[in-house]
């Protein structure tokens, strides 16, 4: 039962435009959210979080989006740089923190010249 | 780099058979998580130790056991090995029991 997913396994984009990742969550005990970026041959690597008490949180080039009627967030990066190409992991919690994480299978990025 | 270290890299076992990963977390860092993704899976939290203590569990298999020692690294045992557990385990570290978690590079391993 994948209580988060992540429905776009791939993406390309070309340099300078925006980027938009897509991400559903099924399980209605989750508040508090986080985008995960990840290089092959690395751990992921913590990019921005939000809390359900928000609807919108940015920084610099990311801004993430949460639609809670629809169970849905969405990460933006503008402008997209080469980079940004790696795979994006959008993760869950239902303890406002970020403990007890379930993570969505992710969605690679490929930025073009 | 995280600052999170793992060993081994690659791991490379037959069935039935028993193995051991280990972590060391982040200078100061009290918190271990453990997390497994198998191929096309996301990250399935394990569990997570906090100094030295159990402090939340996930789908963790009875065969699977971890323990975070005094000087804080952990280790995570594998036992009768099954094909399907074949995965990167990854560790993660965190300076409290809830903070942002910084990943290690993980481990391969390959059961045949």
């Amino acid at each position: 039962d994948q209580q988060v997913k992540q429905n776009s396994p791939s993406l390309s984009v070309q340099e300078g435009r925006i980027s938009i990742l897509n991400c559903d969550y099924t399980n209605s005990m989750f508040d508090y959210f986080l985008w995960y970026k990840k290089y092959p041959a690395e751990g992921p690597t913590f990019l921005i979080s939000i809390s359900s008490i928000k609807d919108k949180n940015e920084d610099g080039r990311f801004t993430v989006f949460l639609n809670k009627s629809a169970k849905h967030l969405s990460l933006h990066i503008v402008p997209s740089q080469p980079g940004d190409s790696a795979v994006y992991f959008c993760a869950a919690s239902p303890t406002g923190t970020a403990s007890k994480l379930t993570f969505g299978t992710g969605t690679r990025l490929q930025v073009t010249l | 780099d995280s600052g999170v270290t793992q060993t081994p890299k690659h791991l490379i076992t037959a069935t039935g058979q028993r193995v051991t990963l280990r972590c060391s977390p982040r200078s100061g860092d009290l918190s271990v998580y453990w997390y497994q993704q198998s191929l096309d899976q996301g990250l399935q939290f394990l569990i997570q130790y906090y100094n030295g203590e159990e402090r939340a569990k996930g789908n963790i298999l009875e065969r699977f056991s971890a323990q975070q020692f005094p000087d804080l690294h952990s280790e995570l045992n594998l036992s009768s090995l099954e094909l399907g557990d074949s995965a990167l385990y990854f560790c993660a570290s965190s300076v409290g029991t809830a903070g942002t978690q910084y990943f290690g590079p993980g481990t391969r391993l390959l059961v045949l």
